[in-house]
């Protein structure tokens, strides 16, 4: 078992680029969840995925933000036309689905966006 | 809308001293609460998970407490060390479908040597 994975893990863009990252969660987790963190701050949900199924996105999560989870094993984070408000560090997690549903974070991505 | 509370935002003490950080939440219909570790431009590192039945955990030098019907959660830290030194974030997982954590801002602990 290696951990919840994220790359890259860091990201320079200039505003109004397109970034997209990829978390590759434990392997036999089915549940995957994406959280931004803010200097300062705690982290604040996104979105998450069942399996393949995206069942909850958080209203943080504009248009610009799109997340995949193909075939339900890594998943993808898009941010189309980035704007200096998006820079902060993308954390990633995976759950299993019953017992202690315990969630393990991965590294994290650091997007800088100038 | 639940709501994470930790105060102070931070923390020093020399080595050796035991002590104590606090979490509170406003919805006591959680499922858990799990403390975690971060370092600076790290990841999260899980300490401990309580789930709702329970009353404490424990792990080496780590206590962690919760009054789900207070809204209260203590981590314990005993004997600290300048390696302890780092964030400390508390997090609840509703009881309802969704699994979303909900987030303290986090207590930044410094241990003198």
């Amino acid at each position: 078992d290696t951990g919840v994975s994220q790359n890259p893990r860091h990201k320079i863009t200039k505003r109004g680029q397109n970034v997209t990252f990829r978390c590759d969660p434990i392997s036999e987790h089915n549940r995957l969840y994406w959280y931004r963190q803010t200097l300062g701050q705690g982290p604040e949900f996104l979105t998450y995925f069942q399996n393949e199924a995206q069942l909850e996105k958080s209203r943080l999560l504009s248009d610009r933000f799109s997340a995949e989870r193909p075939k339900g094993s890594f998943s993808t984070l898009e941010i189309q036309r980035t704007e200096q408000g998006d820079s902060a560090m993308y954390l990633c997690a995976s759950s299993s689905e019953g017992g202690r549903n315990e969630q393990y974070f991965g590294p994290g991505t650091r997007l800088t966006v100038t | 809308k639940q709501e994470v509370t930790q105060i102070p935002a931070a923390l020093s003490v020399p080595e050796g001293e035991n002590l104590v950080l606090n979490c509170s939440f406003t919805d006591s219909a959680i499922y858990n609460l799990q403390w975690f570790r971060q370092d600076p431009g790290k990841g999260l590192t899980s300490l401990l998970l309580i789930q709702s039945s329970q009353r404490e955990q424990t792990s080496g030098r780590l206590n962690a407490s919760l009054d789900k019907s207070s809204g209260r959660s203590t981590l314990y830290i005993a004997a600290s060390q300048p390696g302890d030194s780092a964030t400390y974030l508390c997090a609840v997982r509703h009881a309802g479908a969704n699994s979303k954590l909900t987030f303290g801002k986090g207590i930044t602990l410094s241990v003198r040597p």
